[in-house]
Parts: C-alpha cells; sequence; structure tokens
C-alpha cells in the first residue's frame, strides 16, 4: 500500500542553524513528490515540488529512489520557517485516479 | 477573488445526527478532495472526486459520504455511523490530468460532537 512516513513528530533547531526534515514513501510506480507548509493560522500550501527542482524560501528537497526519501533540507533556519510541514505523494501518474496523500507532518520550531 | 471556500467554519453536532460540510471552489478545477486533520496524524484522505459524478474512497471513507453533482462543489455528509467524527475537515482541489499540480486548500471545518 502507498504510505508517506515523518519520523519525526517535532523538530527544534536554533536560528541560523541547518535544518532537514525526512520524509520517506512507499510507492511501486513513479512518485509525485511535495511539501506542503501551514503557518500559524493561515491555510495549508504549497512549497515545493520534486518535479520543478527549485528552490522556495531556501528550502530543497532531491528525491532520492533508491532511499525512497524526499527529505527537506535549509542550510540556515530562520524564526519565520516555524510551521507545520507535511510530506505528500501523488499517484495521478500511475493510476486512473488522482489520489494524494499525506504524511502525519513535523512541527519545526526554530528558537530565536 | 479565486480560491476554495468551506463552510460552515465551526459546527456543532449532536451525537446521531448527520452534517453537512460544504466545499465550493471557482478555480475551474477538475480533481477534489476531503481531508480529516487531527493532531499527530497528519492529513487523512477520506474522499476524492477526478470528474462530476464520479468519486473514490480514500482511507477512511467509513461513515463518510460525497457527491459530485457539479464541478464547483464537492460537499461531504459526516454521518451518525462515524465514530469519531470531531474533528477538522479540509478541501481541496487541483487541476486534473497534469504531472506535479499543485493542491489548493479551504480554511477548513472544525466539527465538534456534543
Amino acid at each position: 500500500a502507498q504510505r508517506v512516513t515523518q519520523p519525526e513528530k517535532l523538530l527544534s533547531v536554533f536560528k541560523g542553524a541547518p535544518v532537514e526534515l525526512k520524509c520517506n514513501y512507499s510507492y511501486s510506480g513513479s512518485p509525485e513528490l511535495f511539501w506542503y507548509v501551514q503557518y500559524s493560522r493561515q491555510r495549508l500550501q504549497l512549497l515545493l515540488r520534486h518535479i520543478s527542482r527549485e528552490s522556495i524560501k531556501g528550502f530543497t528537497a532531491d528525491l532520492n529512489k533508491g532511499e525512497t526519501s524526499f527529505h527537506l533540507k535549509k542550510p540556515f533556519a530562520q524564526e519565520e520557517d516555524s510551521a507545520m510541514y507535511y510530506c505528500a505523494l501523488s499517484l495521478m501518474p500511475k493510476t486512473s485516479y488522482d489520489k494524494v496523500i499525506f504524511g502525519p507532518g513535523t512541527s519545526l520550531s526554530v528558537i530565536p | 477573488d479565486g480560491g476554495i471556500t468551506q463552510s460552515p467554519k465551526y459546527l456543532f453536532r449532536k451525537e446521531g445526527q448527520n452534517v453537512t460540510l460544504s466545499c465550493e471552489q471557482n478555480l475551474n478545477h477538475d480533481a477534489m478532495y476531503w481531508y480529516r486533520q487531527d493532531p499527530g496524524q497528519g492529513l487523512r484522505l477520506i474522499y476524492y472526486s477526478q470528474i462530476v459524478n464520479d468519486f473514490q474512497k480514500g482511507d477512511i471513507a467509513e461513515g463518510y459520504s460525497v457527491s459530485r453533482e457539479k464541478k464547483e462543489s464537492f460537499p461531504l455528509t459526516v454521518t451518525s455511523a462515524q465514530k469519531n467524527p470531531t474533528a477538522f475537515y479540509l478541501c481541496a482541489s487541483r487541476a486534473a490530468g497534469g504531472f506535479g499540480g499543485e493542491l489548493f486548500f479551504g480554511e477548513g471545518s472544525r466539527l465538534t460532537v456534543l
């Protein structure tokens, strides 16, 4: 069965320190992976997607098919990065139905 | 102002009652989704729909029902059969058929069963 795991429920780092939020997935097809972020009192929104290979707000994520991982990284954490982060897997390319599943989320707290 | 609108934001229900949550989008998106958000469990997929008059069960569909009579609307009914309905419910949509399409979310509806 398809699944997304995020091993850390809570992650605290100091401002300026590197941060890595882990995401692993299980899926036999070609994955389409995303990171979504939810800031306090805001809607859930897209942070980045693996096919774009872009850097958003200093965050990057590389798809590692061998390790089935899509970890989110930022070299220098900022206070405004404090939020809830969700890794998501879309099954759209493989199946006829447009299913998107999420991991349990990691709450990132950046300490001033 | 384009986007997804969920209503009501807060809803209280007595045990044994059905309740319907509204989700409307004006983004002309084909695909729509309902998720349940619980602390520590993230977003769990309830139902999703790719086109009008078609929808699929997600991972936790028991006790819920949906309809998709119009492209812009995807209401969710929480029935009395749902054993633990108190939760935060999120609706989302995206354009179908594209690789890497972004999900757009509503602000959510918080349901409390008294």
